[in-house]
C-alpha cells in the first residue's frame, strides 16, 4: 500500500526566505506526482503536476522535483510571501487506478510579514 | 460551470441520521472521485466514476456508504446512520481524462463540512 509522507508538518518563516517542502512515498511505481495548496474552508488547488518520466516542474516562484527511484519530491518556493500562508499538500497517484490520488499529510506554511 | 460546485456547504446531523452530499462535477467531465478528509490530514480516497460506472469503491469506509452518478454528471454521496467519526470534509473532484491517457490534474470542489453531534 502507497503511504505519502510530508516533512515538516508545519512550518513558519518571515517574508522573503526560500523554503522547501518535502515529500516522500514508498511505492516508486507513480503515475504522476501533484502538489495541491489548501486554503482554510476551502477546497485543493493544483499547483504543479510532474509525470514520472520527469524530472522538475516550474510555475512562477515555485519549483517541484521528482526523483522517482528515491521515492522523493521536493517544492521550493523562493522568495515567501504571506500570501504563501497555506497547507501545501503532495499527492501521488499510480497505474491503472483511474489516477486515484494518494496524499500526504500536508505542510502547514506560516509566512510573517 | 465553472467549477465543482457541492452542496451543502456545512451540514450538522444528529448521530444516527442519513445525509445525502451533492456534487456538480465539471461539464463534459468523465472522471469524478470522492475524498474524506478528517481534521488536520490528508484527504483520503473513497470511490471513483468514469461517466456513470463506479470502477472502484475501495475506500468506503462502511457498508453505511454509499454512492452513485446515474447519469454520469451530478454525484450523490449518501451516509446512513451516521457515527461521530464520519465528521469530516467530503471533497469532490473532477477530471477531463479518461483511464489510460495522461493526466491533466484534477479540479475539487470547496467541500463539505459534515458535523455528526
Amino acid at each position: 500500500k502507497q503511504e505519502v509522507t510530508q516533512i515538516p508538518a508545519a512550518l513558519s518563516v518571515p517574508e522573503g526566505e526560500n523554503l522547501v517542502l518535502n515529500c516522500s512515498f514508498t511505492d516508486s511505481a507513480i503515475y504522476n506526482l501533484q502538489w495541491f495548496r489548501q486554503d482554510p474552508g476551502k477546497g485543493l488547488t493544483s499547483l504543479l503536476l510532474i509525470q514520472s518520466s520527469q524530472r522538475e516542474q516550474t510555475s512562477g516562484r515555485l519549483n517541484a522535483s521528482l526523483d522517482k527511484s528515491s521515492g522523493r519530491s521536493t517544492l521550493y518556493i523562493a522568495a515567501s510571501q504571506p500570501g504563501d500562508s497555506a497547507t501545501y499538500l503532495c499527492a501521488v497517484s499510480r497505474h491503472n487506478a483511474g489516477n486515484m490520488l494518494t496524499f500526504g499529510g500536508g505542510t502547514r506554511l506560516m509566512v510573517k510579514p | 460551470g465553472a467549477g465543482v460546485s457541492q452542496s451543502p456547504r456545512y451540514k450538522v446531523a444528529k448521530r444516527g441520521q442519513d445525509v445525502a452530499l451533492r456534487c456538480d462535477p465539471i461539464s463534459g467531465h468523465v472522471s469524478l472521485f470522492w475524498y474524506q478528509q478528517a481534521l488536520g490530514q490528508g484527504p483520503e480516497f473513497l470511490t471513483y466514476f468514469q461517466n456513470e460506472a463506479q470502477l472502484d469503491k475501495s475506500g468506503l469506509p462502511s457498508d453505511r456508504f454509499f454512492a452513485e452518478r446515474p447519469e454520469g454528471s451530478v454525484s450523490t454521496l449518501k451516509i446512513q446512520r451516521t457515527q461521530q467519526e464520519d465528521s469530516a470534509v467530503y471533497l469532490c473532484a473532477s477530471s477531463g481524462i479518461s483511464t489510460g491517457t495522461v493526466n491533466y490534474g484534477y479540479t475539487f470542489g470547496s467541500g463539505t463540512r459534515l458535523t455528526v453531534v
